[in-house]
């Protein structure tokens, strides 16, 4: 079957450095997206990556192993508003995505 | 409008109703997915449909039947509704492209009693 992991719940501190860790197995691998999700809101697109290594966008950089089937989110300087759930997705063989359950991140002053 | 739009943005619904959650995207995209999201689950797909005029089942398709007649809608039914349809529905749409991210509503939350 096919399934992705993720912690369920993280916490932080302000100003801080958090990794949010994913590992999958899926059938074929066509790219990896985060997604972050604010509570009672709809997700909302963070980083796409489909080669090796690590992309930065701003505070928030993600990373990939293809071979180890593994990918991290980092957020740096974290804010109050980063908390929020953040969920990893693998596009399959056949195109579609595959969704992790999310992790809860809480930020505390 | 810019984006996805859904409707009703919430609703409770006796069992054996039918219902149809609407979505409406103004981004031209040709692909698009109705999910369902339930707690500490993933998001579960339930249909899809790459272009105006196809549909395919996703994971989690008894129950449910969509139709795409036109780029910018893709309505949900739910022929008769049981409890286990409580859930919180999001419609989401991609362009086709190499990233093809997808873009979602803001959801509809749906009791069924």
């Amino acid at each position: 079957g096919q399934n992705i992991d993720q912690p369920t719940e993280m916490t932080a501190t302000e100003g801080a450095i958090v990794q949010i860790n994913c590992t999958y197995q899926t059938s074929g691998f066509n790219g990896l997206f985060w997604y972050q999700q604010h509570a009672g809101e709809a997700p909302t697109f963070l980083s796409y990556n489909v080669l090796d290594g690590l992309e930065e966008k701003g505070r928030f950089s993600s990373f990939l192993s293809r071979s180890k089937g593994y990918s991290y989110l980092l957020l740096k300087e974290l804010q109050m508003k980063d908390s929020a759930s953040y969920l990893c997705a693998v596009r399959d063989s056949n195109y579609q995505l595959i969704w992790g359950a999310g992790t809860k991140l809480i930020i505390k002053p | 409008i810019a984006g996805i739009t859904q409707a009703p943005t919430s609703q409770i619904l006796a069992a054996g109703r039918r219902m149809t959650l609407r979505c409406t995207q103004d981004m031209r995209h040709n692909a698009m997915y109705w999910y369902r999201q339930d707690l500490g689950l993933g998001l579960r797909l339930i249909h899809y449909s790459n272009t105006a005029g196809t549909t395919g089942k996703g994971e989690v398709p008894d129950g449910y039947s969509v139709s795409r007649a036109n780029t910018d809608d893709f309505p949900l039914t739910l022929a008769s509704a049981v409890p286990s349809q409580t859930s919180v529905y999001f419609c989401a749409s991609s362009e086709q492209g190499d990233q093809e991210t997808q873009y979602f509503g803001p959801g509809t939350r749906l009791l069924v009693l």
